[in-house]
């Protein structure tokens, strides 16, 4: 089976950057992916991390290491509008992906 | 329009009673899931397909059934309700590609209530 930790719940001040993680026990693995999700709304991809290593997306940035079955997300210059869920994912063999249960951030001014 | 439609997106029942949630996705994606998401607990996967004759089941699929009647629509039933199946559900798809990142494209989400 699957299990992945992530913090419930992160404040970060406006501007700032804040990293959230995420650890993961699985029978299969694949890769890792994260998603956001606004409240009252779906979640939307944000990035996905096959090899161990960075990967950078604009103000978000991802970073993966299979060999301690850890990764982060990295949200720099925090604006308001990233108050959300964040969840992190892994992908299996079957490209099914198995969530977290969910990093809220709270954004504050 | 949305590419991955959920229908309704709000529903009260009560217990005993017969639900179907159904999802159409104008994606052209072959693979096709349903997950439901509660507070605190995340999203976890009931079904998914990755065809119309390919349908397997995820983490918590008792008390649920689905219909994958054509590629774009994959449906969703709780063929009795119970509250505890009180919960947001989402319909996503995904493509199939190799070397693809396993990205998941969801619907607005369906708010069941069984009371």
């Amino acid at each position: 089976g699957q299990s992945l930790e992530q913090p419930s719940e992160v404040t970060a001040v406006e501007g700032a950057i804040v990293q959230i993680n995420c650890t993961y026990q699985t029978s299969g693995f694949y890769g890792l992916s994260w998603y956001q999700q606004h409240d009252g709304g779906a979640p939307t991809f944000l990035s996905y991390n096959a090899l161990d290593g960075l990967e950078e997306t604009g103000r978000f940035s991802s970073f993966l290491s299979r060999s301690d079955s850890y990764g982060y997300l990295l949200l720099q210059e925090l604006q308001m509008k990233d108050s959300a869920s964040y969840f992190c994912a892994v992908r299996d063999g079957a490209n099914n992906l198995f969530f977290g249960t969910g990093t809220r951030l709270t954004v504050i001014p | 329009d949305a590419d991955v439609t959920q229908t309704p997106r709000n529903r009260i029942t009560k217990t005993g009673k017969r639900i179907m949630l159904e999802c159409s996705q104008t994606k052209g994606h072959d693979r096709m899931y349903w997950y439901r998401q509660d507070p605190g607990l995340g999203l976890r996967l009931i079904y998914y397909s990755f065809d119309v004759k390919d349908i397997n089941k995820g983490e918590i699929s008792d008390g649920y059934s689905v219909s994958r009647q054509a590629q774009a629509k994959f449906s969703l039933s709780l063929e009795s309700a119970i509250p505890n199946q009180t919960a947001l559900y989402f319909c996503a798809t995904s493509d199939a590609g190799q070397g693809n990142t396993g990205e998941l494209f969801f619907g607005e989400g369906s708010r069941l209530t069984v009371l």
